[in-house]
């Protein structure tokens, strides 16, 4: 079993829809957890980032995280067609190494 | 901005032939990353490194080898490439969190653009 398991898509939504992206993981000791955002012919970037359990929101996204069910949650509302990429999910355990783990990346169309 | 760049963004490789990539960060990090992205697969790392000189395998090394002889600068070296080698390879770097106050934010990878790799 993958580590971070995420739903690869894709998932078409009509502008102006709220999305739901949702990933599982099993590590235990991951502390946080990251989306990233990428563009076609891109690479990605950090789009959020939370610590531990709880939201966090950042203007027409909010990332969730909920440690008892394994399961990190990143909400668009008034999705626009620009929001259109593939989001990846990922985790990490703060040590010395510094490795985070990602999931495969959920491509998104927001439909005009 | 943290840059990341790589040498080239589209490369056509024959099989059997040696194939260098390159990558360079202008923040001084000390960690940086080589990954391949592959369909259905998604992130993969292969090789990762902390300090100049240093490197560590990642999840999938199995024909690759890497050289950090600048703290800027990492290169992935494909030492026979294989057409199961084509690939979008993305670099990526980011600051030792031993040295920050351990925020997830300087945890951050900042990526480069990505080389996309084809081995005939």
């Amino acid at each position: 079993q993958k580590e971070v398991e995420q739903d690869p898509g894709p998932l078409s939504v009509p502008e102006g829809a709220i999305v739901s992206l949702n990933c599982t993981y099993s590590n235990s000791a991951f502390q946080y957890f990251m989306w990233y955002r990428q563009y076609s012919r891109k690479g990605p970037e950090l789009l959020m980032y939370t610590y531990s359990s709880g939201n966090k929101e950042d203007g027409r996204f909010t990332a969730q995280v909920d440690k008892s069910s394994k399961y990190i949650s990143l909400f668009i509302r008034d999705s626009q067609p620009s929001d259109s990429a593939t989001y990846l999910c990922a985790a990490s355990v703060v040590n010395r190494d510094d490795k985070i783990i990602f999931g495969k990346g959920t491509r998104l169309h927001i439909l005009p | 901005d943290v840059k990341v760049t790589q040498s080239s963004r589209y490369l056509v490789k024959r099989t059997g032939e040696k194939v260098f990539l390159e990558c360079v960060q202008d923040m001084d990090h000390e960690n940086m990353f080589w990954y391949r992205q592959d369909p259905g697969l998604g992130l993969r790392l292969i090789y990762f490194s902390y300090d100049v000189k240093m490197k560590e395998k990642g999840d999938i090394p199995e024909g690759y080898s890497v050289s950090r002889e600048k703290k800027e600068r990492f290169s992935l070296i494909l030492e026979s490439a294989s057409t199961n080698q084509t690939s979008m390879y993305l670099c990526a770097s980011s600051l030792n969190i031993e040295w920050t106050s351990g925020r997830a934010r300087d945890n951050e990878q900042f990526f480069g653009p990505g080389t996309r790799l084809t081995v005939l």
